[in-house]
């Protein structure tokens, strides 16, 4: 059972507009999440991480909102450009689980069209 | 930077062979992590390593083992090759200890077939 779902699988968007990511999970201990980046042939880079202390956390053009309540974050990037065009997972963990275990969503294709 | 290499970026295998899939981190990471990824599933965790020897299975380990006898390297093996494990294999190393430290560092995968 996917503790960590991502339940658009794709979202196109037009250079410049903003993309709106989302994941939702159903483990209330979750209390840390990241995002990753992945192009094609390459494995996956950490883009921005959020800890549940904050509702927000904001690097450059990417920023990552909390709902601890709802249990959902969401990734904007803005404005977005034709280098965004990769798949983006959310990953969720307790802090105090041991080993740096990370629950994956299935991953969201954004396309960003000129 | 970290770099974490795989062995090869494609294999092609028959059902039945045996597979080493081969692992190596260049930043003295305890942590490394094998996943799978296959779509609409996404990454998901088929054994990870703490230290030298030392293993857990992840979520999906059946018809898989891993080995890790040196810090840097962790191998996945593929005891008896089947076709429902043609799949992206992506391996992974972190620091251990509270995020962010624990932020893992992937290789650029393997892309397997098995016939």
């Amino acid at each position: 059972d996917q503790q960590v779902k991502q339940n658009s699988p794709s979202l196109s968007v037009q250079e410049g507009r903003i993309s709106i990511l989302n994941c939702d999970y159903t483990n209330s201990m979750f209390d840390y999440f990241l995002w990753y980046k992945k192009y094609p042939a390459e494995g996956p880079t950490f883009l921005i991480s959020i800890s549940s202390i904050k509702d927000k956390n904001e690097d450059g053009r990417f920023t990552v909102f909390l709902n601890k309540s709802a249990k959902h974050l969401s990734l904007h990037i803005v404005p977005s450009q034709p280098g965004d065009s990769a798949v983006y997972f959310c990953a969720a963990k307790r802090v105090t689980d041991s080993w740096g275990k990370f629950q994956f969503g299935a991953g969201t294709q954004v396309v960003v069209t000129p | 930077d970290v770099k974490v290499t795989q062995s090869s970026r494609y294999l092609v295998k028959r059902t039945g062979e045996k597979v080493f899939l081969e692992c190596v981190q260049d930043m003295d990471h305890e942590n490394m992590f094998w996943y799978r990824q296959d779509p609409g599933l996404g990454l998901r965790l088929i054994y990870f390593s703490y230290d030298v020897k030392m293993k857990e299975k992840g979520d999906i380990p059946e018809g898989y083992s891993v080995s890790r006898e040196k810090k840097e390297r962790f191998s996945l093996i593929l005891e008896s090759a089947s076709t429902n494990q043609t799949s992206m294999y992506l391996c992974a190393s972190s620091l251990r200890g509270s995020p962010p430290k624990e932020t893992q560092y992937f290789g650029p995968g393997t892309r397997l077939l098995v016939l």
